[in-house]
């Protein structure tokens, strides 16, 4: 079946680092791309996506690139900030049976931001 | 209240009990989903609804019940469940119109199950 594959799976990383996150995707029909964050207790929250006709996008201190043809895409998180520490999970979309999409979720990455 | 909303936050309940988790979403969206949250497993999809139509069925056992009365509310029911159902389960909406294929998830806080 479908699935998405996250790494790593916990990063600690000092503040002012950089932190990158790869996952990989095995249905070549997939055609979005979001990455959620979740703090401890909290409700995942969408913090950037990306479509399939566009290989990079950037927000601020976040960027997520895309490889259709390897199937591979990464969440880039530049200058991290003590505020940056939560679980990460990328996604992959699957349509099926009509228009609402399936999202395939990887295992999520415990980013740690050391001050 | 804006968002997602789900009650309760959290929730203990025996093998034998019977229970209801409670989804509200104020975002207009026309899909709902339930999702189960396990330590150090993917997210997984167990039931959507698009217009109020169940559209998935995740190979979910029948101890989860799901109903959706209309667009804004959604409930699972619970019954029988084994200590291995013990999870964070969250509800989700998104706006998908036909033929649109991508729509951001927004997810409630969700309820933290203990089954004893």
């Amino acid at each position: 079946g479908e699935n998405v594959e996250q790494h790593p799976s916990t990063l600690s990383v000092q503040e002012g680092d950089s932190a990158v996150i790869k996952c990989t995707y095995s249905d070549s029909a997939s055609n979005y791309f979001p990455w959620y964050k979740q703090e401890l207790g909290k409700r995942p929250q969408l913090i950037i996506d990306i479509r399939s006709n566009v290989g990079e996008k950037k927000d601020q201190r976040i960027a997520v690139t895309l490889n259709k043809t390897a199937k591979h895409f990464s969440l880039h998180i530049t200058e991290t900030q003590p505020e940056d520490s939560a679980v990460y999970f990328c996604a992959a979309s699957i349509q099926y049976g009509g228009a609402t999409n399936k999202l395939i979720f990887g295992t999520g990455t415990l980013l740690a931001v050391q001050p | 209240e804006t968002g997602v909303t789900q009650t309760p936050r959290h929730l203990v309940m025996g093998m034998t009990n019977k229970k209801s988790l409670k989804c509200e979403q104020h975002l207009g969206h026309n899909a709902m989903y339930w999702y189960k949250q396990s330590a150090k497993k993917p997210l997984e999809l167990m039931f959507v609804y698009s217009l109020e139509e169940r559209v998935e069925n995740n190979s979910v056992p029948s101890r989860f019940s799901p109903e959706c009365p209309n667009s804004s509310h959604l409930f699972l029911h619970l019954h029988t469940l084994q200590p291995e159902d013990s999870a964070l389960y969250l509800c989700a909406s998104s706006q998908d119109p036909e033929g649109f294929t991508y729509s951001p998830l927004h997810f409630g806080n969700g309820t933290r199950l203990t089954v004893t």
